[in-house]
């Protein structure tokens, strides 16, 4: 079975230009995440969905990061306009909502430096 | 919030040493997961804890939660090369965060021959 997949897996960009990063979940799954990892502040939550719906936002950092998640099957999240601190490696997840203690599964990340 | 505390930070050792990483919190979660996670990769599930005072073996790993339902720890016996990596423990909040887990900082444990 194909696992959360991510696009792209790095992405280099100047300071003040729009970057758009991909998500296809695992086929069935109800819940989509979306985390920063830096090494400074580890693992952080930034949004999560429940079937396509935000369900909790307040781990986004401002107003210049959105996602959006149009159907089952994919999710977007956007910074626009970039800055240098936003360099991290973004992960996305997915997990089942069947019971408290479903697992969830990430993909590989996308590694984003702000020049 | 709730936190989770992961300690130590990073651990040296040598092939065959024992070692344990304990994650605890002042708060109460309705289970606790323990992730490995590989450099370019995500993290990936070792176990999960539901029950206070479980304890959960896989192999060498020894997993245990809390009899409180606050803290748990992973000891590794006899650790090998190949178990060198970035140890996550993340608590489930349930309640009206169900679904969402709040991860600790992590433990980089390094395994030499």
């Amino acid at each position: 079975d194909a696992g959360v997949i991510q696009s792209p897996r790095h992405e280099v960009t100047e300071m003040g230009q729009e970057v758009t990063l991909r998500c296809k979940p695992i086929s069935g799954h109800d819940y989509l995440f979306w985390y920063r990892q830096t090494m400074m502040r580890g693992l952080e939550l930034l949004i999560y969905f429940n079937n396509n719906v935000p369900i909790d936002d307040s781990g986004m950092p401002e107003d210049r990061f959105s996602a959006k998640m149009p159907n089952a099957s994919f999710s977007t999240l956007k910074i626009q306009p970039s800055e240098p601190r936003d360099s991290a490696v973004y992960f996305c997840a997915s997990s089942l909502a069947q019971g408290r203690n479903q697992p969830q599964h990430f993909g590989d990340g996308t590694r984003l430096s702000i020049l | 919030t709730q936190l989770l505390e992961q300690s130590p930070q990073f651990l040296s050792i040598q092939e065959g040493e024992n070692l344990t990483v304990y994650c605890n919190s002042s708060s109460v979660f309705s289970s606790l997961q323990w992730y490995r996670q590989e450099p370019g990769e995500g993290p990936v599930l070792l176990v999960t804890v539901v029950t206070g005072g479980e304890v959960k073996k896989l192999k060498r790993l020894t997993f245990q939660f809390g009899d409180a339902r606050k803290d748990s720890s992973l000891h590794i016996t006899a650790a090998q090369p190949g178990d060198t990596g970035l140890y996550l423990c993340a608590g489930a909040a349930g309640g009206t965060s169900y679904g969402k887990l709040t991860f600790g900082q992590g433990t980089i444990l390094t395994v030499h021959p």
